[in-house]
C-alpha cells in the first residue's frame, strides 16, 4: 500500500529562519506528489504538484523538490503568515480516480 | 479557479438526527468527489470516492448506510449522515476534481473549507 511519512511533526521557526520539510514516500509507481498548506479549522490549500525525480516547483518563499523516496518544502525567510499545517500527498499507478494518500502533516509555527 | 464550496460550515444538532453536507464546485465540472474525516491533529482520512453517473465506493470499514453519498451532478456531491451520534461529530471535508478535457491525469484535488458537525 501506498504510504507516506512527514516529518517533523511540529516546527518552530523564528521569522526569517529557513528550513525544511520532509516527505519520504513509498509507492508503486509515482503519479504525482502534491503538497498542500491546511490552516486551523479550514481544508487543504493546493500548493504544488511534482511528477519525477529532480522536478522543483516555486511559489513566494516556498519551494518543493523531489526525488525517487522523499519530497522536501523549503521555506525561506519565512514569515508568521506561513504558519499552517503542510500536507503531503502521493498518487500511484494504483490509484483510481486521483485517491491520495496523504501524510499527517508538519504544522509550522512562525513567530516574530 | 478550481473552487470548491462546502456548506453548510458548521453544524449542532441532538443525536439520532441526519444532517446532510453539500459540497459544490463552482468554476469546473468536477469528475471526481472525494469524502474525508479529519480528527483532530490528525491527517484526512477518506471515506469514500463519487465518480459521475456511478455509485460511491466507500473505504474498508465506512457503513455506506450510515453515511450516504450522492454525486447528483457534475457540480454537486452531498453526504448525509444519518441518525447521527456523539461518535459521528468530527471534521469533514470534501474534494473535487476534473479529468475533462486533460490529458494529464494528474490532477490535483481542490477542497472545500469543511464542515464541523457536533452532535450533542
Amino acid at each position: 500500500e501506498d504510504q507516506v511519512t512527514q516529518s517533523p511533526e511540529a516546527l518552530r521557526l523564528q521569522e526569517g529562519e529557513s528550513s525544511s520539510l520532509n516527505c519520504s514516500y513509498t509507492v508503486s509507481g509515482l503519479r504525482g506528489l502534491f503538497w498542500y498548506r491546511q490552516d486551523p479549522g479550514k481544508g487543504p490549500e493546493f500548493l504544488f504538484t511534482l511528477y519525477s525525480a529532480g522536478e522543483e516547483k516555486e511559489k513566494e518563499r516556498l519551494k518543493a523538490t523531489l526525488t525517487k523516496k522523499e519530497s522536501f518544502l523549503h521555506i525561506t525567510a519565512p514569515k508568521p503568515e506561513d504558519s499552517a499545517t503542510y500536507l503531503c500527498a502521493v498518487q500511484g499507478r494504483g490509484s483510481t480516480l486521483g485517491r491520495l494518500y496523504f501524510g499527517r502533516g508538519t504544522q509550522l509555527t512562525v513567530w516574530p | 479557479g478550481a473552487v470548491v464550496s462546502q456548506h453548510p460550515s458548521w453544524v449542532i444538532c441532538k443525536s439520532g438526527t441526519s444532517v446532510k453536507i453539500e459540497c459544490r464546485s463552482l468554476d469546473f465540472q468536477a469528475t471526481t468527489m472525494f469524502w474525508y474525516r479529519q480528527f483532530p491533529k490528525q491527517s484526512l482520512m477518506l471515506m469514500a470516492t463519487s465518480n459521475e453517473g456511478s455509485k460511491a465506493t466507500y473505504e474498508q470499514g465506512v457503513e455506506k448506510d450510515k453515511f450516504l453519498i450522492n454525486h447528483a451532478s457534475l457540480t454537486l456531491s452531498t453526504l448525509t449522515v444519518t441518525s447521527a451520534h456523539p461518535e459521528d461529530s468530527s471534521f469533514y471535508i470534501c474534494s473535487a476534481r476534473s479529468d475533462r478535457g486533460q490529458t494529464d491525469r494528474n490532477q490535483p484535488q481542490h477542497f472545500g473549507d469543511g464542515t464541523r458537525l457536533s452532535i450533542l
